[in-house]
């Protein structure tokens, strides 16, 4: 079973520029996930789908942070402008979404680590 | 705020010994404990977990030990292995609905020497 994919790997930008992310999910999950791991930090979640609707993004900066996901599959998450803060590995998780005893395992990918300059 | 706290940025051990890795939360509205282990350059994988419905829960060479009055947890690895040099977050979240939202703690770095 192939794994959460995402692209790119690297991005180095300067700030006020624009940089989009792509997350492919495990085939089958309903729910895709995308956090924010700042360094030194543990993971924070953005922004929650299920299916192609938005579950929770109460900790997505609005103004300056998109995402979408268009036809319930792959994802993108945008930043416009960005800012020196927003420098953080950004992961894409996914999960099944039929939580079994109120768990249910979310699956990462590897990550986009992005450097804003 | 942090909800979730692991107040040991790194652990050293000796190959054979047990780890234990300690986190506390803050909010009484989490019924479910997990623990991820993360490698570098790759994301966090899943380890295991535990409901407050319980207060251990074992897996091979993990257990998972959860005080709900003292709002602890922690994670025994025994005997320690160097493959499981990484770093360990904790994470927690409500049950129920349909958010399945993870609040994780910083993480603790751990070292197993050969």
């Amino acid at each position: 079973e192939a794994g959460v994919a995402q692209s790119p790997r690297y991005k180095i930008i300067e700030k006020r520029q624009s940089v989009a992310f792509w997350c492919n999910p495990i085939s089958g999950h309903a729910t895709l996930y995308w956090y924010q791991q700042i360094l030194g930090q543990g993971p924070k979640l953005l922004i929650q789908f299920q299916n192609n609707g938005v579950v929770d993004d109460s900790q997505l900066p609005k103004d300056r942070f998109s995402a979408e996901r268009l036809k319930g599959v792959d994802s993108t998450l945008k930043i416009q402008p960005a800012k020196l803060e927003d420098s953080a590995v950004y992961l894409c998780a996914s999960s099944l979404g039929f939580p079994s005893g109120g768990f249910e395992t979310q699956y990462f990918g590897p990550g986009t680590r992005l450097l804003v300059l | 705020d942090q909800q979730v706290k692991q107040n040991s940025p790194s652990l050293s051990v000796q190959e054979g010994r047990i780890s234990i890795l300690n986190c506390d939360y803050t909010n009484s509205m989490f019924d479910y404990f997990l623990w991820y282990k993360k490698y570098p350059a790759e994301g966090p994988t899943f380890l295991i977990s535990i409901s407050s419905i319980k207060d251990k829960n074992e897996d091979g060479r993990f257990t998972v030990f959860l005080n709900k009055s003292a709002k602890h947890l922690s994670l025994h690895i025994v005997p320690s292995q160097p493959g499981d040099s990484a770093v360990y977050f904790c994470a927690a979240k409500v049950s129920g609905g349909s958010n399945y939202k993870l609040t994780f703690g910083k993480g603790t770095l751990l070292t197993v020497n050969p």
